[in-house]
């Protein structure tokens, strides 16, 4: 088996503020993903990735950037924080040909 | 733009009943039909999935799809305490799974 881990658990920024989100998989999938949840609804897709150094843009993608450097690795910046705002970011991996996503347990930001 | 939407938002439901969760999508070329559960703090984690119309059931779990009205549906049987979580429904045909806004669960003992 396999984990997913993402970093930091809780992020607190100011408003304005860049934030980075990171995310580690040991699955050796190829495809990588980022969802936002608010409230305890459903995920928006924000970004993501079939390949190291390939980025796709997903429905919720402006006022987001993303990075895939690594097959192992995909990071998620929050290019100006807004005032208010609180939800999870949850980072996914799926294999090539696979259609189910594996998840991280999220990342918590809340925007001062 | 697919669109997925998902109903009831809530339900309560006693222990031992039937719980029955529906999912509708916009994109009649959608291919891949999943239900996924989250329990409260925890990660998503994929429950079934089907790529043809028809039902298709594994255990308490029992999952419908009918393209020509673009509706698929979770049936739980027996449903248990630890059934209590958020569901999310989930679409694929080419680009990334594109998930629904959720249906809360909560079984009463």
């Amino acid at each position: 088996g396999g984990i997913i881990t993402q970093t930091p658990k809780f992020l607190i920024g100011q408003e304005g503020q860049k934030l980075t989100l990171k995310c580690q998989q040991n699955f050796n999938h190829d495809t990588m993903y980022w969802y936002r949840q608010d409230s305890g609804k459903g995920l928006r897709l924000i970004y993501y990735s079939i390949t190291e150094n390939d980025l796709q843009k997903g429905d919720l993608s402006e006022g987001y950037d993303a990075s895939r450097e690594k097959k192992s690795s995909f990071s998620l910046t929050v290019t100006s924080a807004q005032k208010n705002e609180m939800a999870v970011f949850l980072c996914a991996s799926s294999p090539r040909g696979g259609n189910t996503l594996y998840f991280g347990a999220g990342t918590r930001l809340s925007v001062l | 733009q697919q669109k997925v939407q998902q109903s009831p938002e809530s339900l309560i439901v006693p222990e031992g009943a039937m719980t029955s969760l529906n999912c509708t999508f916009s994109d009649s070329a959608s291919q891949y039909f999943a239900w996924y559960r989250q329990h409260s703090g925890k990660a998503p984690k994929a429950l079934m999935s089907i790529f043809s119309n028809g039902e298709k059931e594994e255990g308490r779990f029992t999952i419908h799809l009918n393209k020509a009205s673009l509706h698929f549906s979770l049936h739980i049987r027996d449903s248990q305490p630890s059934d209590s979580a958020l569901y999310l429904c989930a679409v694929g045909g080419g680009r990334a799974l594109i998930f629904g806004t959720g249906t809360t669960v909560s079984v009463s003992p």
